[in-house]
């Protein structure tokens, strides 16, 4: 079970904006950056956001992360239909002192 | 470009041992934290232990703690899970990934992965 709390899926028809949110505790998400990753069937994930709110080169400005309190977000806007995958939120956990992953969100393009 | 290429999978019977070795290039290997992850078939990403840069600081996830075992070679720029008393439930696509900047565990980027399998 993950201590990091994602909804299992989440759908949007194209040019749509979409939100995940990732609901963690103050010794993960509380004290310290998020990271999201998108990982499509087969492949390795792939960074989208560090330090809560950053996006790597390449990234396309669409993705845009988020975070308050416990809680972080992952917004695409513009949604397209590539955009259909798993996505993750981490972060490292002070009292695991371990990194904590999220269930994961399956992100249906309709 | 950074690579990270895993190897030493394969299928092995519940109780028995494997090594799994992730070779690095393209950046400072002793610089960086690193880490392995693992992902059973269909199910989310599971954290499986982190190392400093050192080799000194080790952790482990409660499921693993006690039967693997995580290094690292600076000198050959390799990482290392060493993994006994395999479970079936030790099953995955394990990861290995480098922390994603100075001083963070959290990974990125990732190696393509290696396939273990623990079946009777």
């Amino acid at each position: 079970q993950s201590v990091l709390t994602q909804a299992p899926s989440a759908s949007g028809t194209p040019g749509q904006r979409v939100t995940i949110s990732c609901s963690g505790s103050s010794s993960n998400i509380g004290s310290n950056y998020v990271y999201w990753y998108q990982q499509l069937p087969g492949t390795a994930p792939k960074l989208l956001i560090y330090r809560s709110s950053r996006r790597p080169s390449g990234v396309p400005d669409r993705f845009s992360g988020s975070q308050s309190g416990t809680t972080a977000s992952l917004a695409i806007s513009g949604l397209r239909s590539e955009d259909e995958a798993d996505y993750y939120c981490a972060a490292w956990d002070d009292r695991l002192s371990g990194v904590l992953f999220g269930g994961g969100t399956h992100l249906t393009v309709l | 470009e950074v690579q990270l290429v895993e190897s030493g999978g394969g299928l092995v019977k519940p109780g028995e041992s494997l090594r799994l070795s992730c070779t690095a290039s393209g950046f400072t290997f002793r610089d960086y934290n690193m880490n392995w992850v693992r992902q059973a078939p269909g199910k989310g990403l599971e954290w499986v232990s982190s190392i400093g840069g050192s080799g000194a600081y080790l952790y482990y996830s409660d499921s693993v703690k006690g039967r693997f075992t995580i290094s690292r070679d600076n000198a050959k720029d390799s990482l290392f899970l060493q993994m006994n008393s395999l479970r079936t439930e030790d099953t995955a696509v394990y990861y290995c990934a480098r922390g994603h900047d100075y001083g963070d565990y959290v990974p990125d980027p990732w190696g393509r992965g290696i396939l273990v399998t623990v079946s009777s």
